[in-house]
């Protein structure tokens, strides 16, 4: 990808209520798009990829994407969140044959009981 | 799979020091890439590696910043002298060969530099 927006900095919710993270991308080619968190003093962590095949993507802890062309859009959702999703999330993506991943600003999720 | 393996955790060390940050790749990545992060500047690409070649440093911000990948499974990040403005979280991440599945981090080096 050319370019990734995260299109939110922060995004407060609480705790079981659902919540959807929005990332954009911008490509004229083809890529590959993942969303990566990072709890607080760690590394990221790949929460999910979608490379090809079908657009709606599950990945660890609850979490899902869809990918969509036409809104050059990939947001991750949870139906229903945890004190534990606290974190940061990064949206990321690669044109394909490529190998330099390109990083959108991140989401600070805070979660509040 | 032990991971990407950086060293160390955390460094603090004064202003005109040297310092050098470690990694070891997972076994079967051959590619390579330091990132630094900051509250700023968020998560900034430095260099990146494929097979042991340096292919992009265009984010290595100035000349006292190097990197080595003197092996397949190791590479280094040096700054010498050091700067107050150089603290950051530094991570690296590696990838494996074949089609592209993303980078798998470690867990980064946090650097003072007083």
């Amino acid at each position: 990808a050319q370019s990734v927006t995260q299109l939110d900095s922060q995004v407060p919710v609480f705790e079981e209520a659902p919540v959807e993270l929005r990332c954009n991308y911008s490509s004229s080619v083809s890529v590959y798009l993942f969303w990566y968190v990072q709890y607080p003093n760690q590394g990221l962590q790949l929460l999910l990829k979608y490379l090809s095949g079908s657009t709606l993507v599950k990945g660890i802890n609850g979490f899902e994407a869809e990918f969509n062309k036409s809104q050059t859009s990939f947001h991750l959702r949870k139906p229903s969140v945890h004190i534990s999703d606290t974190a940061e999330y990064f949206c990321a993506g690669v044109i394909q044959g490529a190998q330099k991943l390109v990083f959108g600003q991140g989401t600070r999720l805070t979660i509040n009981p | 799979d032990a991971g990407v393996i950086q060293s160390p955790r955390h460094e603090v060390t004064e202003m005109g020091q040297e310092v050098t940050l470690r990694c070891k790749l997972i076994s079967g990545h051959n590619s390579l890439f330091w990132y630094r992060q900051t509250m700023m500047r968020g998560l900034e690409l430095l260099i990146y590696f494929n097979n042991n070649v340096p292919i992009d440093d265009s984010g290595m911000p100035e000349d006292r910043f190097s990197a080595k990948m003197p092996n397949a499974s190791f590479s280094t990040l040096k700054i010498q002298p050091s700067e107050p403005r150089d603290s950051a979280v530094y991570f690296c991440a590696s990838s494996r060969k074949g089609r592209f599945h993303g980078y798998t981090f470690g867990s980064g080096t946090r650097l003072t530099v007083v």
